[in-house]
């Protein structure tokens, strides 16, 4: 089974500031789909990015940006001239392209990040 | 497009009594899946439809749980009896034509069983 670890809680960054999230991932496959969701306080989740495998070119949404490592599992997401809005809960995500029983969209237990003013 | 859409976004019940949960997936996604976010176990998958079909509901906690998804644009999450241990927040996501392709939530459903 497919593990996703964010082994920070929380984070906090001043305003305009870069921080970076990170998360490391357990698997066998060759092929799989990684992702960060934000959950604000309203609690919606929203796709913050996505990442294929099978890309080496690390995916890039405006001011968010991956650090894909494949031979190490690794996943950070970095957040560039951090803004208020961007607090939220964040949560690493990893799927694998298969369908039925054995496949789902396996979530971190999330990091907290808070920007400070 | 309004997105994922879901109802009610609170629901308060006492315990024994049944409660429904609803989504409107996004027009055109084929995937429909439903979430559970508690603070103790994270977010757990339920269970997920393709065309409307129930494809894999291994997630679903016991027999008070059930799904269905009638036609492509409704889809509900009913618990009969509620219990205390049930209250979580109850997320719906859809997804376009293809298992991989990106989940969009919608709002959740913050559910309090008394």
């Amino acid at each position: 089974a497919q593990t996703v670890t964010q082994s920070q809680p929380e984070m906090s960054v001043q305003e305009a500031e870069t921080v970076t999230l990170s998360c490391t991932y357990d698997t066998s496959e060759s092929n799989y789909y990684l992702f960060w969701y934000k959950q604000p306080p309203s609690r919606q989740m929203i796709l913050v990015i996505r990442q294929e495998a099978y890309k080496q070119q690390n995916a890039t949404e405006n001011r968010f940006s991956v650090n894909f490592q494949k031979a190490a599992k690794s996943f950070s997401l970095k957040i560039s001239d951090s803004q208020l809005g961007d607090t939220a809960m964040y949560f690493c995500a990893f799927m694998k392209p298969l369908t039925g029983a054995n496949s789902k969209l396996t979530f971190g237990k999330g990091i907290t990040l808070s920007v400070r003013p | 497009d309004a997105g994922v859409i879901q109802s009610p976004r609170h629901e308060v019940t006492e315990m024994g009594q049944e409660v429904t949960l609803r989504c409107k997936p996004i027009s055109g996604h084929d995937y429909l899946f439903w979430y559970r976010q508690t603070m103790m176990r994270g977010l757990e998958l339920l269970i997920y439809f393709n065309n409307n079909v129930p494809i894999d509901d291994s997630g679903m906690p016991e027999d008070r749980f059930s799904a269905k998804m009638p036609n492509a644009s409704f889809s509900t999450l009913k618990i009969q009896p509620s219990e205390p241990r049930d209250s979580a927040v109850y997320f719906c996501a859809s997804s376009l034509t293809r298992f991989t392709d990106t989940q969009y939530f919608g709002p959740g459903t913050r559910l309090t069983v008394l």
